[in-house]
């Protein structure tokens, strides 16, 4: 089955600063690669998805890049702000099992 | 409601007993999910239903899990004679219907502790 890792674990960066999160996946049939966000208490929350036909895609202060030859996506956030400060968690699948790494603690320093 | 809802939202029980967490989905979305969160983990896939059925249900740790959904609509997570390593945040989705690449909307979770 699909194994997704994530790195780093923990993340913490200045505010204003970018934070870069990587993931890599196994299953070279994934062609579905979401990233959700989960503040303290709440459930995960989908932010940004990219899907395999697309090596990129943005929204506002939010990127995702898929480079499926490597099997590994990346989130990329700029200008940081401290409402920034959650668990991420990315995600690959397609027509069987979705599959999420183990998330990463960002942390966002005024 | 406007989201998934999860009951109870915290269980605290004695090990060996069997609990039940609820979770009741997006009106019209006909696919749930069950996920677990331990501490210090990623999502743990449970088990999938489309409709009342569970085409993956391969997730399901042991056979003290079990879950069941009716009407297509709410769903109960069952386990019985809990263990300590059952201890978690147990988490519903509901998505509307099709495969997993869709959205999941996710409740605030059930978090169970077994002493």
């Amino acid at each position: 089955g699909e194994n997704v890792e994530q790195h780093p674990s923990t993340l913490s960066v200045q505010e204003g600063d970018s934070a870069v999160i990587k993931c890599t996946y196994s299953d070279s049939a994934s062609n579905y690669f979401p990233w959700y966000k989960q503040e303290l208490g709440k459930g995960p929350q989908l932010i940004i998805d990219i899907r395999s036909n697309v090596g990129e895609k943005k929204d506002q202060r939010i990127a995702v890049t898929l480079n499926k030859t490597a099997k590994h996506f990346s989130l990329h956030i700029t200008e940081t702000q401290p409402e920034d400060s959650a668990v991420y968690f990315c995600a690959a699948g397609g027509n069987n099992r979705l599959a999420f790494g183990k998330g990463n603690q960002v942390v966002v320093i005024p | 409601g406007a989201g998934v809802s999860q009951s109870p939202s915290n269980k605290v029980t004695e090990k060996g007993k069997d609990v039940e967490l609820r979770c009741d989905p997006i009106s019209g979305h006909t696919a749930l999910y069950w996920y677990r969160q331990s501490l210090g983990q990623g999502l743990e896939f449970l088990i999938y239903f489309q409709g009342n059925s569970a085409p993956d249900k391969s997730g399901l740790p042991s056979d003290r899990f079990s879950a069941e959904r009716t009407g297509g609509s709410v769903s109960t997570l069952t386990i019985q004679r809990t263990q300590q390593e059952d201890s978690a945040v147990y988490l519903c989705a509901s998505s509307l219907p099709g495969s997993y690449t869709g959205e999941l909307f996710f409740g605030e979770g059930s978090r169970l502790t077994v002493l």
